[in-house]
């Protein structure tokens, strides 16, 4: 079955202005969660959504901001960039979101804030 | 808050070498465990895990034991092969909630 897909795979933005990246699951699964990579951060959690309803939230700005569709499909949104938004950004799709379920990620997509 | 924590890199060894990765955790009740492996540009792919206490999760010859005395779960193979070169994550989440904590990676390279 197909992987969870995430789209653009490389972006380049400049500062102020705003983005958003989109997550498509595994057929089925319902809850889709996003994480933040950097080099000095490590792994960071951003949002979970489950059934279109966000359930847990990590720590960052509210200029992440996230949401998910009726098919599961899920997209974040980050607003007024920074050069410290600058990272991978990591999807994961999970069939229910908790830890015995497992975890699948995407390829991510790479944002660069110049 | 829950945390992880694994041995620092990086690491590295001659093919055939025996590894280990040490990873230890803090959760309370009994998180999932798992290790994550990321190659050069691309996204993490889920390498083993285990769900509760003495469960051995095992995959492409990499084994980890969650170890719930000890709060552990150490990432080991008994001979490395080059492919092996990535970066490994120890990772946990916690009952009910809904997300994983990763530790800092550990970097490994096996030379031939």
């Amino acid at each position: 079955k197909a992987g969870v897909t995430q789209t653009p795979r490389y972006l380049i933005k400049t500062r102020g202005q705003q983005v958003t990246l989109s997550c498509s699951p595994i057929s089925g699964h319902r809850s889709v969660s996003w994480y933040q990579q950097t080099p000095g951060q490590g792994l960071q959690f951003l949002f979970e959504y489950f059934s279109e309803t966000q359930r847990n939230k990590g720590n960052f700005p509210g200029r992440f901001s996230g949401r998910q569709f009726s098919n599961s499909r899920s997209e974040m949104n980050v607003s007024t960039l920074e050069l410290g938004d600058s990272a991978l950004y990591l999807c994961a799709s999970s069939l229910a979101g908790t830890g015995n379920y497992g975890y699948t990620f995407g390829s991510g997509t790479r944002l660069t804030v110049v | 808050g829950d945390s992880v924590t694994q041995m620092e890199g990086p690491v590295t060894l001659s093919e055939e070498a025996f590894l280990t990765i040490n990873c230890t955790y803090t959760a309370t009740g009994y998180p999932s465990l798992f290790w994550y492996v990321q190659y050069p540009g691309e996204g993490l792919q889920l390498l083993l895990k285990a769900t509760k206490a003495d469960d051995k999760g095992s995959n492409k010859g990499f084994e980890a034991t969650y170890r719930k005395e000890t709060t552990s779960f150490h990432l080991e193979k008994g001979s490395v092969q080059v492919s092996d070169s990535a970066v490994y994550f120890c990772a946990l989440s916690a009952v009910g909630a809904q997300k994983l904590v990763f530790g800092q990676g550990t970097r490994l390279t096996i030379n031939p």
